[in-house]
């Protein structure tokens, strides 16, 4: 069935250091992987993504890596700031199921100053 | 552009009322998608609209409908409300049905 695994649920770093939050997904039909950060009180915003194509993608401090064959794949956040601080959500979509994102649980984030 | 716009933010009902959630998306997206956030259960898909018709349905209720109108805009019902419904509804628009999702900020719907 369609399962996103998401670890750790909390990650408390300090600031400067380097965060990394990995999911495992169940489908193997799984092709686009989007990352999404929550702060209290809004909706998801979308940080990165990167499709079944692809195995690294990377937008300043913030990088995804792919592993199709362990069906894996990670958030890594260089030099992490206070700003940071929020839930983190990564997601997956079926190609055979396009517009349905299915979610891990979250982690949330904390950057010591 | 302006981004996914909900309304209303914040709902207050009591059990067994019905209610209906409205959703724009942004100008240009034709898909949108509903989730439901809740601390226990997380966040689930209920269904996508594109072109005005249900593509896709989550695994919820018969009570949890929606449509979408020919501007893209999207509206979710939910009839006869329980505790458990309480939660954030989250809508995403996309530029098509394989593109990115983009949130709104949600409507808390709380059930009394």
């Amino acid at each position: 069935g369609e399962n996103v695994e998401q670890h750790p649920s909390t990650l408390s770093v300090q600031e400067g250091d380097s965060a990394v939050i990995k999911c495992t997904y169940s489908d193997s039909a799984s092709n686009y992987f989007p990352w999404y950060k929550q702060e209290l009180g809004k909706g998801p915003q979308l940080i990165i993504d990167i499709r079944s194509n692809v195995g690294e993608k990377k937008d300043q401090r913030i990088a995804v890596t792919l592993n199709k064959t362990a069906k894996h794949f990670s958030l890594h956040i260089t030099e992490t700031q206070p700003e940071d601080s929020a839930v983190y959500f990564c997601a997956a979509i079926l190609s055979s199921n396009t517009g349905k994102l299915i979610f891990g649980q979250g982690t949330t984030l904390q950057v010591k100053p | 552009k302006a981004g996914v716009t909900q309304t209303p933010r914040y709902l207050i009902k009591t059990r067994g009322q019905q209610v209906t959630l409205s959703c724009s998306p942004i100008s240009g997206h034709r898909s949108v998608s509903w989730y439901q956030q809740t601390p226990g259960q997380g966040l689930q898909f209920l269904f996508e609209y594109f072109s005005e018709t249900q593509r896709n349905k989550g695994n919820f209720p018969g009570r949890f409908s929606g449509r979408q109108f020919s501007n893209s805009r999207s509206e979710m019902n939910v009839s006869t409300l329980e505790l458990g419904d309480s939660a954030l509804y989250l809508c995403a628009s996309s530029f098509n049905r394989v593109e990115t999702q983009y949130f709104g900020p949600g409507t808390r719907l709380l059930v009394l």
